[in-house]
């Protein structure tokens, strides 16, 4: 067990919705991170926040948007949902703000958009 | 060209055999390399964390960096089942930040008993 904890771990949705994943960090840890894995893309960087403030960006779409709150969970909102957007969404958590690639991850949320 | 190539496998071995799974990458800066086992249907864990070039052992698994040819390794001595999995290998370079960071697809290593 990581110390990461992600709801839901599935989720089904149709296209054109928006849905919410949530992620709470293991105790202790400031920076949150989001992954999106797909099986043609692979383990792909999403966002990562440190102690409330947006702290890095990768390929995240301008439809999905992510947020740290004081207690340091995160959510990550997925709006106007394609197909494509089906896939595995990761949070890993760590302790410090730079990534030196020592993440803890949580079991996933698994989406599937029909 | 992505970052950190690996071959996707499956890698299909008999139990208490050594094992190799290897990884490229492109980026002289990236400093850190990692290898992260996953299980299916869980998320990745950290496996094995080398900085530089060099081996570091641990148990059974060795990480080995060649920064020459941009080569990453794990080997994996006496395979047991429960090591069927997929490792990814992940690079990374000081002051890079997350988005610095990258993994390769994974590589899915079966275990025969």
């Amino acid at each position: 067990d990581s110390g990461v904890t992600q709801t839901p771990k599935h989720l089904i949705t149709a296209t054109g919705q928006r849905v919410t994943l949530r992620c709470s960090p293991r105790s202790g840890d400031l920076s949150v991170y989001w992954y999106q894995q797909s099986l043609d893309q692979g383990l792909q960087f999403l966002i990562q926040y440190y102690n409330g403030e947006e702290r890095a960006k990768g390929n995240i779409l301008e439809r999905f948007s992510a947020q740290q709150f004081p207690d340091l969970h995160s959510e990550l909102n997925l709006s106007s949902l394609e197909l494509g957007d089906s896939a595995l969404y990761f949070c890993a958590s760590s302790v410090g703000v730079s990534n030196t690639g020592e993440l803890f991850f949580g079991e996933g949320s698994r989406l599937t958009v029909l | 060209q992505k970052e950190v190539e690996q071959d996707p496998g499956p890698l299909s071995v008999p139990e208490g055999a050594i094992v190799s799974l290897n990884c490229t990458y492109s980026n002289s800066a990236f400093q850190y390399f990692m290898w992260y086992r996953q299980y299916s249907r869980k998320g990745p864990e950290l496996l094995m964390y080398t900085y530089s070039s060099g081996n570091k052992e641990d148990g059974r698994f060795t990480a080995q960096v060649d920064k020459s040819s941009k080569y990453i390794s794990l080997f994996i001595r006496d395979s047991q089942p429960s090591d069927s999995a997929t490792y990814l290998c992940a690079s990374g370079y000081s002051g890079g930040g997350a988005d610095g960071l990258t993994f390769g697809k994974g590589t899915h290593l079966i275990i025969q008993p």
